[in-house]
């Protein structure tokens, strides 16, 4: 079974540019989630998709992160600006559905930002 | 509002010794779902085990075993016969009914020959 699916692992970008990183989950998982890790803490969720609907983008700095999950697979997380502060590992990852039967979240291995 | 604490940031072991990694959590859910995920260097998180609040039994996966006291708040992670390849960041998570994981600052371990 194939594990969930980022890219770029790794961006280089100059403050006040936009990148954008792509996420495909785990066929069928419903829900996706994308999580900000900074240098030396732990995952900090941003958004979370169930299908192609918005969960809770309570964490989502909305006026310069975006991310969509068109049709409810592939998702695409964007930032325009960005920002010195940015500069972290961004991590997707999928699980079967909302709840906690399932428990596990599968991660991707990541997209490290550097902004410069 | 759902919070996870891990104290120690770092920890070693001798190979071959049992380590418990702490985790103390906070959470106004009646159902939740305790998570230990590991973070070898090249950034992949790796799921090791997992506690529901309602089951009776410490979860266990192998060498892994969760110390569960609900009426503390803590979810501990004990490695039994820990390995060189053990050396990572560990994270403790909880997650809610959205299953939505809240996760801690970790605690790097560092197994020694």
């Amino acid at each position: 079974e194939a594990g969930v699916a980022q890219s770029p692992r790794y961006k280089i970008i100059e403050k006040r540019q936009s990148v954008a990183f792509w996420c495909n989950p785990i066929s069928g998982h419903a829900t996706l989630y994308w999580y900000q890790q900074i240098l030396g803490q732990g995952p900090k969720l941003l958004i979370q998709f169930q299908n192609n609907g918005v969960v809770d983008d309570s964490q989502l700095p909305k006026d310069r992160f975006s991310a969509e999950r068109l049709k409810g697979v592939d998702s695409t997380l964007k930032i325009q600006p960005a920002k010195l502060e940015d500069s972290a590992v961004y991590l997707c990852a999928s699980s079967l559905s909302v709840g906690l039967a399932t428990g596990e979240l599968f991660f991707g291995e990541g997209s490290r930002l550097t902004v410069l | 509002a759902q919070k996870i604490t891990q104290t120690q940031p770092g920890m070693f072991v001798q190979e071959k010794e049992a380590v418990t990694l702490d985790c103390t959590y906070d959470t106004s859910d009646q159902s939740y779902g305790l998570f230990w995920y590991k973070q070898p260097s090249s950034g992949e998180m790796i799921f090791l085990i997992y506690q529901g609040s309602y089951d009776e039994q410490n979860a266990t996966e192998g060498r892994y075993s969760l110390n569960f006291q609900k009426a503390r708040k803590s979810a501990n992670l004990v490695i039994s016969a820990s390995q060189l390849g053990d050396s990572a960041m560990y994270f403790c998570a909880n997650g809610g009914a959205t299953n939505k994981l809240i996760f801690g600052t970790g605690t790097l371990l560092a197994v020694q020959p």
